[in-house]
């Protein structure tokens, strides 16, 4: 069975861009949750969707957005894009069909913003 | 304060030894994941529990909702085991919160 699928793998962009992340779940998964990691803020929750709807959402501002797809392939966008969004972007699945079902990560997305 | 405090930060130990990492959190959770990551960032959930002691291999995990802590223990470390861990207490919705990781390595 293939694990969660990230791209791409790395993205430079600059300031004041927007960039598009994807993340494909394991095949019969429906929730997909995102974090970001920085080294100064460490991990933190952006998002979770399962059946194409925002399920729960964290402290980040409007700038960061995601969708779900029918197929639960999900992604997440960040517009207008600053000097601290440079970090590692990280997208997990589960079957979600209940909370707490084991959540499997992808190797991530490193997006350095100059 | 932090919800999620792991301790200790950092640990070096000896190839064979009995690791124990700690975790004390104050949000209420309805479970609680041990991540481990390998540089270059890939993670892997080693356990979710919610209740009890979960034992996996030479890892082993344990939780206390009542005192809202959990312990992540390695018997017979190994070079391999180096890594970060993370222990992520799960929020009611999925949403998880993160310690700050305790650095391992280990040495032959």
């Amino acid at each position: 069975k293939a694990g969660v699928t990230q791209t791409p793998r790395y993205l430079i962009k600059t300031r004041g861009q927007q960039v598009t992340l994807s993340c494909s779940p394991i095949s019969g998964h429906r929730s997909v949750s995102w974090y970001q990691q920085t080294p100064g803020q460490g991990l933190q929750f952006l998002f979770e969707y399962f059946s194409e709807t925002q399920r729960n959402k964290g402290n980040f501002p409007g700038r960061f957005s995601g969708r779900q797809f029918s197929n639960s392939r999900s992604e997440m966008n960040v517009s207008t894009l600053e000097l601290g969004d440079s970090a590692l972007y990280l997208c997990a699945s589960s079957l979600g069909q209940v909370y707490n079902s084991p959540l499997h990560f992808g190797n991530g997305t490193r997006l350095t913003v100059t | 304060k932090n919800e999620v405090e792991q301790s200790p930060q950092n640990l070096t130990a000896q190839e064979g030894e009995f690791i124990t990492i700690n975790c004390s959190y104050s949000v209420g959770i309805s479970a609680l994941h041990w991540l481990q990551q390998h540089p270059g960032g890939g993670i892997v959930s080693l356990f979710m529990l919610s209740s009890g002691k979960k034992k996996h291999g030479r890892l082993i995990a344990t939780i206390n909702i009542q005192e809202k802590h959990s312990s992540l223990h390695i018997t017979a470390s190994h070079p391999r085991d180096s890594a970060v861990y993370i222990c992520a207490p799960m929020e009611y919705g999925n949403k998880l919160v993160f310690g700050a990781g305790t650095i391992l390595r280990v040495k032959s």
